[in-house]
């Protein structure tokens, strides 16, 4: 029973493309969404978050977005870069920091 | 600046063996956890403590004990090792523990259950 859900286990994009990375949830208890980045041998990192009364947040190259109603967040990058190629997880939370991880997608960056 | 430390990074274990994976953050952070990644599962939530002395379950406990008795230092116990838990443990911490913060990962350690 995965409440996080990232459905396509890969993606590959063109440097200078837009990366579009999809995550589904199913609890409507969760308020707070996060993306981690992971690069091989390494602890994933933290790379940006939406809170639920938002629809959008962006950090640079990187933009998150919220549709609560069909219980969706998608995170886009632009322009993607080959760097940008790692493992991508969706998390979830209800309130404080117990979070739900997503499967992850790989995306990778081709120069 | 070291972050979240976790030691050994590797270990190969004979089932039924007992073991204690260490984590240490030097960040004061008050809330730490310990997540297991499988593959096709993503990071699953094993134990966490909100400050020294309070520990609780997560997702997947069973196996696995943890004590917080600094802020420092979050050690996980697999108590009689199984085949199941060949997985890669990830410490984690952060600041605050009544809204979210983004959590401090450390580098994993990949556990073999022979």
């Amino acid at each position: 029973d995965q409440q996080v859900k990232q459905n396509s286990p890969s993606l590959s994009v063109q440097e200078g493309r837009i990366s579009i990375l999809n995550c589904d949830y199913t609890n409507s208890m969760f308020d707070y969404f996060l993306w981690y980045k992971k690069y091989p041998a390494e602890g994933p990192t933290f790379l940006i978050s939406i809170s639920s009364i938002k629809d959008k947040n962006e950090d640079g190259r990187f933009t998150v977005f919220l549709n609560k109603s069909a219980k969706h967040l998608s995170l886009h990058i632009v322009p993607s870069q080959p760097g940008d190629s790692a493992v991508y997880f969706c998390a979830a939370s209800t309130g404080g920091n117990k979070l739900v991880f997503g499967a992850g997608t790989i995306l990778r960056v081709k120069s | 600046n070291a972050g979240v430390t976790q030691t050994p990074k590797f270990q190969v274990l004979k089932t039924g063996q007992s073991m204690t994976l260490q984590c240490a953050q030097d960040m004061n952070h008050e809330y730490m956890s310990w997540y297991r990644q499988d593959p096709g599962m993503g990071l699953r939530l094993i134990h966490y403590s909100v400050g020294a002395g309070i520990t609780d379950q997560g997702e997947v406990p069973n196996g696995y004990n943890v004590s917080r008795s600094t802020t420092e230092d979050f050690p996980l116990r697999l108590l009689s090792a199984a085949p199941s838990q060949t997985s890669v443990y990830f410490c984690a911490s952060s600041r605050g523990i009544s809204q979210i913060q983004p959590q401090h990962f450390g580098d994993g350690t990949r556990l073999s259950i022979l």
